[in-house]
């Protein structure tokens, strides 16, 4: 079955540090994978998508996230963490012909002044 | 744009009770998705229709009904709620796409609490 890990449920991070969060999915065939951003109370919205096109997507909000098959990664960085950044982040995997998703356990991100 | 809506936001039950969450997309989507969402579990998938006319079991569907109705809605309907019951509930909606997958939109949720 396909899945994915998110390591560390809270991170907290200082404003203007960068942010990074881990995604390792795991596959035999490649995958599509996707990073959600939920801000409370509020349903989740679509931060980044990979879908092959290339390596390097980049997303809203200055957030971008780098596919490495080797390391059978899928991490999320921004450079400089803004105050707004605060809210859990979902890592998600699906495959070909298959449109179900199937979520890591998510990030609390924490902004400190 | 409306996008996905649910109804109702929020709602109390007693143990034993039934009720029906209603989904709606205006998004012309063909599939459509319930998800339940607790604390330190991520998202897990209980219910999905592919198209109009077909539902399918996810990873968490005992203790839960679902009916699509049209292509636009999608209930999920608790027979008889259990306090297990108790988390968030999301519907999603997507257009299918094989060769590139297509992100899933979300609505904002049904916060749902069985006593």
């Amino acid at each position: 079955a396909q899945s994915v890990t998110q390591l560390g449920s809270h991170v907290s991070v200082s404003e203007g540090a960068l942010v990074l969060l881990r995604c390792n999915y795991s596959s035999s065939v490649p995958p599509y994978l996707f990073w959600y951003v939920q801000y409370p109370n509020q349903g989740l919205q679509l931060l980044l998508k990979y879908t092959s096109a290339a390596t390097l997507v980049k997303g809203i909000n200055g957030f971008e996230a780098e596919f490495k098959k080797s390391e059978t990664s899928f991490h999320l960085t921004k450079p400089s963490a803004h105050m707004s950044d605060a809210a859990e982040y979902f890592c998600a995997v699906s495959y070909y012909g298959n449109n179900r998703l199937a979520f890591g356990k998510g990030n609390q991100v924490v902004v400190i002044p | 744009n409306a996008g996905v809506t649910q109804t109702p936001k929020f709602q109390v039950l007693k143990t034993g009770q039934s009720m029906t969450l209603q989904c709606a997309q205006d998004m012309n989507h063909n599939s459509m998705y319930w998800y339940r969402q607790d604390p330190g579990m991520g998202l897990r998938l209980i219910y999905y229709s592919a198209s109009e006319g077909t539902t399918d079991k996810g990873e968490v569907p005992n203790g839960y009904n679902v009916s699509r109705l049209n292509k636009r809605e999608f209930s999920l309907r608790l027979e008889s709620a259990a306090p297990s019951q108790t988390s968030v509930y999301f519907c999603a909606s997507s257009s299918p796409g094989w060769e590139t997958a297509q992100p899933q939109h979300f609505g904002d949720g049904t916060r749902l609490s069985i006593l």
